[in-house]
């Protein structure tokens, strides 16, 4: 079947660096994406990986090793503000989204 | 209107009532999708349509119907809600970039008594 797996809860500390890893398993696979979501709010688009490698995108770097269906989001020099959950998704072969339950990150100052 | 929007925001609703969460976008994207999310558990996807006048069954669509009539509107109907339908329900369009990203509209937190 399809799964998504990724810790449930996090903590770190302001100022630090964070990776929240997602492994998946998907029938046939295209890409992967991370969401973030605040509290109570609709969830917004992070970054998408399609070949292995990371991608830095500013402080938030994504990372993709499609033969071990793994993924990390790496986040530096936390801010109070990143406090949210963050959702990994793969794209199966038909381009459907198969989401994990997201991971809560709390920052402690 | 810019992006996506859904309504109502909030409601309350007795079971067995039927109920039409709207979603409008003005984006002009092809794809849009309903999603559900509760506590613990991923987005799972109710229903899908690739174009105005096409719809498809998602993951999770017993209890829900579809319809779309034109490329802006995209609504989820509960025919005779039931606790279970109990959750925040996003309604959500695909960008026509490289990554295929997905714009989720606010969300509609819907209770069934």
């Amino acid at each position: 079947g399809q799964n998504i797996d990724q810790p449930t809860e996090m903590t770190a500390t302001e100022g630090a660096i964070v990776q929240i890893n997602c492994t998946y398993q998907t029938s046939g696979f295209n890409g992967l994406f991370w969401y973030q979501q605040h509290a109570g709010e609709a969830p917004t688009f992070l970054s998408y990986n399609v070949l292995d490698g990371l991608e830095e995108k500013g402080r938030f770097s994504s990372f993709l090793s499609r033969s071990k269906g793994y993924s990390y989001l790496l986040l530096k020099e936390l801010q109070m503000k990143d406090s949210a959950s963050y959702l990994c998704a793969a794209e199966d072969s038909n381009y459907q989204l198969i989401w994990g339950a997201g991971t809560k990150l709390i920052i402690k100052p | 209107i810019a992006g996506i929007t859904q309504a109502p925001t909030s409601q309350i609703l007795a079971a067995g009532r039927r109920m039409t969460l709207r979603c409008t976008q003005d984006m002009r994207h092809n794809a849009m999708y309903w999603y559900r999310q509760d506590l613990g558990l991923g987005l799972r996807l109710i229903h899908y349509s690739n174009t105005a006048g096409t719809t498809g069954k998602g993951e999770v669509p017993d209890g829900y119907s579809v319809s779309r009539a034109n490329t802006d509107d995209f609504p989820l109907t509960l025919a005779s809600a039931v606790p279970s339908q109990t959750s925040v329900y996003f309604c959500a369009s695909k960008g026509q970039g490289d990554t295929g990203e997905l714009f989720f509209g606010e969300g509609s937190r819907l209770t069934v008594l």
